[in-house]
């Protein structure tokens, strides 16, 4: 089983739609996960942290389940902005802290 | 200011030949990495060094080696390219000593071996 898993989709949806990724990790150990997002050709950058809690930014909402050991990020109100690859990141602490990230979920926002 | 920045951007070069990639932040981070992105886009870690020491070393072939001369700075020397180099390869760094690691990614270099 892969360490972080993602569909790699492509999700195709039309504007102003909302669409959720999912991303299930197996290190149970994990304690650190977030969403990022790379556009083509570009480095990734952080879109943000996923906290126990849940927390939402604007548009955006992620959230962790660690019984099931997965996180989520849910889009609303989807933009052509959006298109793009959000991949998703765990880390775990073994003596260090080694960052896995997933192969990433492809979004396609047409108008 | 570039938080992460990388040299060169673009690198094509010839099988068999010797090269570095440069990498400076200037966050004041105290962890920098290297990650191989190949052609299906997959973000693979080389390697992490924390305040100049190796702390993550994957399974690299030994041509690659990194290099910190200080706590801002994560070079990247390759020795003999093999046509499977090619690659984009990205810097990054992230504080490890708070609660929040999130890595700060440089613009990546791409690398071209004919």
């Amino acid at each position: 089983r892969k360490e972080v898993e993602q569909d790699p989709g492509p999700f195709n949806v039309p504007e102003g739609a909302t669409v959720a990724f999912n991303c299930t990790y197996s290190n149970s150990a994990s304690q650190s996960f977030f969403w990022y997002r790379q556009d083509c050709r570009k480095e990734p950058k952080l879109l943000m942290s996923v906290y126990s809690s849940g927390n939402e930014d604007g548009r955006f909402t992620a959230q962790l389940n660690r019984a099931s050991q997965y996180i989520s990020l849910l889009i609303r109100d989807s933009k052509l902005s959006d298109s793009a690859t959000y991949l998703c990141v765990v880390t775990s602490s073994g003596g260090s802290y080694i960052p896995t990230f997933g192969r990433g979920t492809s979004l396609i926002v047409h108008p | 200011d570039t938080a992460v920045s990388q040299t060169p951007k673009y690198l094509v070069t010839q099988m068999g030949n010797d090269k570095s990639i440069k990498c400076e932040q200037n966050l004041g981070h105290d962890t920098m990495y290297w990650y191989k992105q190949d052609s299906k886009k997959f973000l693979k870690i080389m390697f992490s060094y924390n305040n100049k020491e190796l702390i993550i070393n994957e399974t690299v072939p030994n041509r690659f080696s990194p290099k910190s001369p200080d706590k801002a700075h994560l070079n990247l020397h390759i020795n003999s390219l093999e046509l499977g180099d090619s690659a984009v390869y990205f810097c990054a760094s992230s504080r490890t000593s708070g609660v929040s690691y999130e890595q700060y990614f440089g613009p990546g270099t791409r690398l071209t071996v004919t």
